[in-house]
């Protein structure tokens, strides 16, 4: 069975530095998917960078990237120039390519606080 | 814009009682889902539905039922309800199975069972 494991309950950062979240998980499979989905207060989940394990190429969105490392089965978030509204829950998840019923595989998540 | 729309937004139910969580997405989606999410963890499966007229199982279906209406709207029902799924509720869709498209989430359902 495929586990997602954020080891970082909470994370502090400081308005416009920057910060990783971490995320590794366990799995069998070669072809696969990796998510970060960010949660605010408003519970609604929101997909903040998608990978896909056969591009080594990292995946960036805007101020988000992530660090993808296969062979370590690793997969960090990079926040730069964090914002205010940056502050959230942040899931990593976890999804093989071929899968029935495009289940997600998530992390417990790491609550992310940004200080003015 | 909606999206994925989930209604109640709040309920609280005793022991026993039944309640049905509605579920509708406009954006034509095929795949729609129901999880989970407690204190501490991540989201977990209930149920999902590839397509219209198909349901199966996700990791932790015991004590749910799910329809699939249609294509727009899939919903989740508790027959007897019990403290233990005391949770908050998701619904999401996506385009399609097998493919690497997007998961789209509601907003949630906060379900207390006392």
């Amino acid at each position: 069975a495929q586990t997602v494991t954020q080891s970082q309950p909470e994370m502090s950062v400081q308005e416009a530095e920057t910060v990783t979240l971490s995320c590794t998980y366990d799995t069998s499979e070669s072809d696969y998917y990796l998510f970060w989905y960010k949660q605010p207060p408003s519970r609604q989940m929101i997909l903040v960078i998608r990978q896909e394990a056969y591009k080594q190429q990292n995946a960036t969105e805007n101020r988000f990237s992530v660090n993808f490392q296969k062979a370590a089965k690793s997969f960090s978030l990079k926040i730069s120039d964090s914002q205010l509204g940056d502050a959230a829950m942040y899931f990593c998840a976890y999804r093989p390519r071929n899968n029935a019923g495009n289940m997600l595989t998530f992390g417990g998540g790491t609550r992310l606080m940004v200080k003015p | 814009n909606a999206g994925v729309t989930q209604t109640p937004k709040f309920q609280v139910l005793k022991t026993g009682q039944s309640m049905t969580l509605q579920c509708a997405q406009d954006m034509n989606h095929n795949s729609m889902y129901w999880y989970r999410q407690d204190p501490g963890m991540g989201l977990r499966l209930i149920y999902y539905s590839a397509s219209e007229g198909t349901t199966d199982k996700g990791e932790v279906p015991n004590g749910y039922n799910v329809s699939r209406l249609n294509k727009r709207e899939f919903s989740l029902r508790l027959e007897s309800a019990a403290p233990s799924q005391t949770s908050v509720y998701f619904c999401a869709s996506s385009e399609r199975q097998f493919s690497g498209n997007t998961i789209y989430f509601g907003e949630g359902s906060w379900l207390t069972v006392v």
